[in-house]
């Protein structure tokens, strides 16, 4: 069973770095790519950034470009996501998601999210 | 950036009902359309990939429609669990969601 879980949430100030990490379980997971998606309270859903199995290609929204860094290391299992520069607008919920395949960019599985607050 | 819009926003319904949501895209995204399923306080859930590929798991009530810039997410027999938010996303040039369709009890 595939098993995703976000860790490293919090409240942080303005302008403040944070790392996220997403640990994986119940599947190959070099074998897939993986995402960042989050979730403001009460909005839409917003694309973050994606990585290849690999590790070897990964792109970011614009809205995060230059201040957020998708990485992960296929051996841990694990996904991570540094975010330096934070602002009010980044608070929200994250989720890490398995691509379908190695990068279709379809999400066929969620993890539960871990929730950032930006705030002085 | 590719803007999806869904309608309508939230729609009133009840079990038994059909229900279709509409997803529309600025630009084409040729087939390259997905639905998800989202429960307050939970992820979302992949339904449908590819405009009308179902995934693994999914009841068969459940069926999508459209190419280039227009989508339709069908539900023929609305059932109490399909109460929920409903996003589309199109994936032909990265990644963008609609804004979202509630679908609530009438």
């Amino acid at each position: 069973e595939v098993h995703l879980v976000e860790s490293g949430g919090g409240v942080i100030q303005p302008g403040g770095s944070l790392r996220l990490s997403c640990a994986a379980s119940g599947f190959t997971f070099e074998d897939y790519g993986m995402h960042w998606v989050r979730q403001a309270p009460g909005k839409s859903l917003e694309w973050v950034s994606v990585i290849s199995g690999d590790g070897s290609n990964s792109h970011h929204a614009d809205s995060v470009k230059g201040r957020f860094t998708i990485s992960r290391d296929n051996s841990k299992n694990s996904l991570y996501l540094q975010m330096n520069s934070l602002r009010s607008e980044d608070t929200a919920l994250y989720y890490c998601a398995k691509d379908i395949s190695q990068t279709t960019l379809v999400m066929g599985y969620w993890g539960q999210g871990t929730l950032v607050t930006v705030s002085s | 950036d590719i803007q999806m819009t869904q309608s309508p926003s939230t729609l009133s319904a009840s079990v038994g009902d059909r229900v279709t949501i509409t997803c529309r895209a600025s630009q084409s995204v040729i087939i390259w359309l997905a639905w998800y399923q989202q429960k307050p306080g939970k992820a979302p859930k992949l339904l449908i990939y590819e405009t009308s590929s179902l995934e693994s798991g999914v009841p068969s009530r459940f069926s999508g429609s459209g190419s280039g810039t227009e989508f339709t997410l069908t539900i023929t027999s609305l059932q109490p669990d399909d109460f929920a938010t409903y996003y589309c996303q199109q994936y032909n040039s990265y990644v963008s969601f609609g804004g979202g369709t509630k679908v609530e009890i009438k």
